[in-house]
């Protein structure tokens, strides 16, 4: 059964940026079958899109963040990476890394997620 | 951008059912997924394109799109159903998925 698994600091300082890895296990990121997402969810909010990335690196992002964010795939490390700049206490969420399935496909399998705080 | 409006809450009792509806401008041109998300836990899919069961979710779970609402139907409510439940879909006009407000529900 395929696994995500976030990983990345639980605190980061405003203004920085937030890095986090997704590692895909019991399976291989690099199938051409599917893309994988970002989505958070701040503290007793909903769910918010990120952004998405497949196995060659074609990315498409949230309008809202698109300026702020890079998103990068290691295939040979079967992982995928969010990368977001200039945070602000508005960025603090529990993020979690899903797999999607191309035209309007559902996120079929999530990780379990990481907490994410910005503050000094 | 587009928006999906959920209902906060819905309350049900035991061995009823419970409908939770997802409004957004003429929905029934998308398709529509709709998670289960409980304290504490990660989203899990419950229906995919506006009516599909993943494997192992039981058959009370349903959907349905048409006009300006998904809903997904609960029969037979438990316990365990109590969650949180967001609908999802891809917005072709702006390239970027959407969520529902979210809504939770409440087993009597």
């Amino acid at each position: 059964q395929l696994q995500l698994q976030e990983s990345g600091p639980g605190l980061v300082k405003p203004s920085e940026t937030l890095s986090l890895t997704c590692t895909v296990s019991s399976g291989s990121i690099s199938s051409s079958a599917y893309f994988w997402g970002w989505i958070r969810q701040p503290p007793g909010k909903g769910l918010e899109w990120i952004g998405n990335i497949n196995y060659s690196g074609s990315t498409f992002f949230n309008p809202s963040l698109k300026s702020r964010l890079t998103m990068s795939v290691d295939t040979f490390k079967n992982q995928f990476s969010l990368h977001l700049t200039s945070v602000t206490a508005a960025d603090t969420a529990v993020y979690y890394c899903a797999r999607t399935w191309p035209n309007q496909g559902p996120f079929d399998i999530w990780g379990l997620g990481t907490m994410v705080i910005v503050s000094s | 951008s587009y928006v999906l409006t959920q209902p906060p809450s819905v309350s049900v009792a035991p061995g009823k059912t419970a409908s939770i509806s997802c409004g957004g401008n003429d929905i029934r041109t998308k398709t529509v997924h709709w998670y289960q998300q409980k304290p504490g836990q990660a989203p899990a899919l419950v229906i995919y394109y506006d009516t599909d069961r993943p494997s192992g979710i039981p058959e009370r779970f349903s959907g349905s799109n048409s006009g300006n609402t998904a809903t997904l139907t609960i029969s037979r409510v438990e316990a365990g159903d109590e969650a949180d439940y967001y609908c999802q879909v891809w917005d072709s006009n702006s390239d970027h998925f959407v969520f529902g407000t979210g809504t939770k529900v409440t087993v009597l």
